[in-house]
């Protein structure tokens, strides 16, 4: 079955700082894989996606991710840190069924040190 | 942001009364799903729809049934409250014409079962 590992439950850099979050998954083919944020007491919001093509995503507020195939990981970067991106972070990958469903890793939370 | 609302953002119940919760979307998106979220879980399937009158169990359906009569509307109902089913929930839509795959959440409902 289709799983999504996110090893780190929690994360503490300093602002400024580079951020590395990491997400494997397993499935046998390529998947479709997403990153998303959550603020306190907010929804999630879409942060990028890969689908496929250049394994280098780019997302929004300055986040990019990485798909590697060979390691089966799907990590999400930012080289800056600012106190805004405190929050809660999940990958997920498309269930390959008819459903379409998306399959979550326990998320990441991120605290950010002044 | 896409047009997901949630109704109601917050209630409090008690154990062995019936509660539903909307969803109401206006992108008439083809998929819409209902999501529990928990600590230590991340977000997981309760049901979800691929059309009006269509619907499928997730992982965690359990004493949950869901109805979706017209596009834009997917309720789900809880037919009798117990504790366990407090949880915050979250309905996400997909099916764009452009994007099949992405899913666009709701800002979630919080449910205290007393």
């Amino acid at each position: 079955a289709q799983s999504v590992t996110q090893p780190d439950i929690h994360i503490t850099v300093s602002e400024g700082a580079s951020l590395e979050l990491r997400c494997n998954y397993s499935y046998g083919a390529t998947p479709y894989l997403f990153w998303y944020v959550q603020s306190p007491g907010q929804g999630l919001q879409l942060l990028l996606k890969y689908f496929s093509g250049d394994t280098l995503v780019q997302g929004i507020k300055g986040f990019e991710a990485e798909f590697k195939r060979s390691q089966s990981s799907f990590n999400l970067r930012k080289p800056s840190v600012h106190w805004s991106d405190a929050a809660e972070y999940f990958c997920a990958v498309v269930a390959m069924d008819s459903s379409y469903k998306l399959i979550f890793g326990s998320g990441t939370r991120l605290l950010v040190r002044p | 942001d896409a047009g997901i609302t949630q109704s109601p953002r917050h209630k409090v119940t008690e154990t062995g009364t019936p509660v539903t919760l909307r969803c109401h979307q206006t992108e008439n998106h083809r998929y819409m799903y209902w999501y529990r979220q928990d600590p230590g879980h991340g977000l997981r399937l309760i049901h979800y729809s691929y059309g009006v009158k269509d619907t499928d169990k997730g992982e965690v359906s359990d004493g949950y049934s869901v109805s979706r009569s017209k596009t834009e509307d997917f309720l789900l109902t809880l037919e009798s409250a117990t504790s366990s089913q407090t949880s915050v929930y979250f309905c996400a839509i997909s099916g764009g014409t452009s994007d099949q795959e992405t899913q666009y959440f709701g800002p979630g409902t919080r449910l205290l079962v007393l």
